[in-house]
């Protein structure tokens, strides 16, 4: 158990809709990473936040948005679902936003099927 | 930009047999070094990194790596696999001077033969 804990571990929806991932970090960790794992594009960074601060932004959808709450727990947000949309999503924690090569502790994923 | 070659999808090996994973990378700058392991069902997990120092890092399970950075590759090696070992490897990077996050390859599937 990494201590990240992602909800739902399911979800599935229709093409179109709008749902909200939920992820809440080690704790004490005040990065958090959300990546994107799918079949033909592999494991993908999205988005970090750091102590509620977007940190870096990666393959990140327009349709896709993310922010990091006081408590330091993140949501992600994807609308207008399309099937390709349909992955793995993995939330990560960090300490720090600072690159020292610190290790992310991942969760055990969210995984979307979009009908 | 970084990106990280993992030119092995699928590698089977019998139990107690030795074992290669390659890693090659390409970046404009330096960075740190990352070998993951996703057991079936599970999230990624950290099994080492080179971050500087001495170029072979070892895991607490038998595993190793070695930097080689004239040849921008970062293998993961075992002298003697077991069935547990049986998951899939990523090898990643993360740009020194840049934020934390990760690129990935594409993965290994390491499978251990009875």
């Amino acid at each position: 158990d990494s201590g990240v804990t992602q909800t739902p571990k399911h979800l599935i929806t229709a093409t179109g809709q709008r749902v909200t991932l939920r992820c809440s970090p080690r704790s004490g960790d005040l990065s958090v990473y959300w990546y994107q794992q799918s079949l033909d594009q592999g494991l993908q960074f999205l988005i970090q936040y750091y102590n509620g601060e977007e940190r870096a932004k990666g393959n990140i959808l327009e349709r896709f948005s993310a922010q990091q709450f006081p408590d330091l727990h993140s949501e992600l947000n994807l609308s207008s679902l399309e099937l390709g949309d349909s992955a793995l999503y993995f939330c990560a924690s960090s300490v720090t936003s600072l690159n020292r090569g610190d290790e992310q502790f991942f969760g055990p994923g969210t995984r979307l099927t979009v009908l | 930009a970084q990106s990280v070659t993992q030119l092995d999808s699928q590698v089977p090996v019998f139990e107690e047999a030795p074992v290669e994973l390659r890693c090659n990378y390409s970046s404009s700058v330096s960075v740190y070094l990352f070998w993951y392991v996703q057991y079936p069902n599970q999230g990624l997990q950290l099994l080492l990194k080179y971050l500087s120092g001495s170029t072979l890092v070892e895991s607490i399970n038998g595993f190793e790596a070695e930097f080689n950075k004239s040849q921008t590759s970062f293998h993961l090696r075992k002298p003697s696999v077991h069935i547990s070992d049986t998951a899939e490897y990523f090898c990643a990077v993360s740009d020194v001077t840049g934020a934390n996050n990760l690129f990935f390859g594409t993965g290994t599937r390491l499978t251990v033969i009875p």
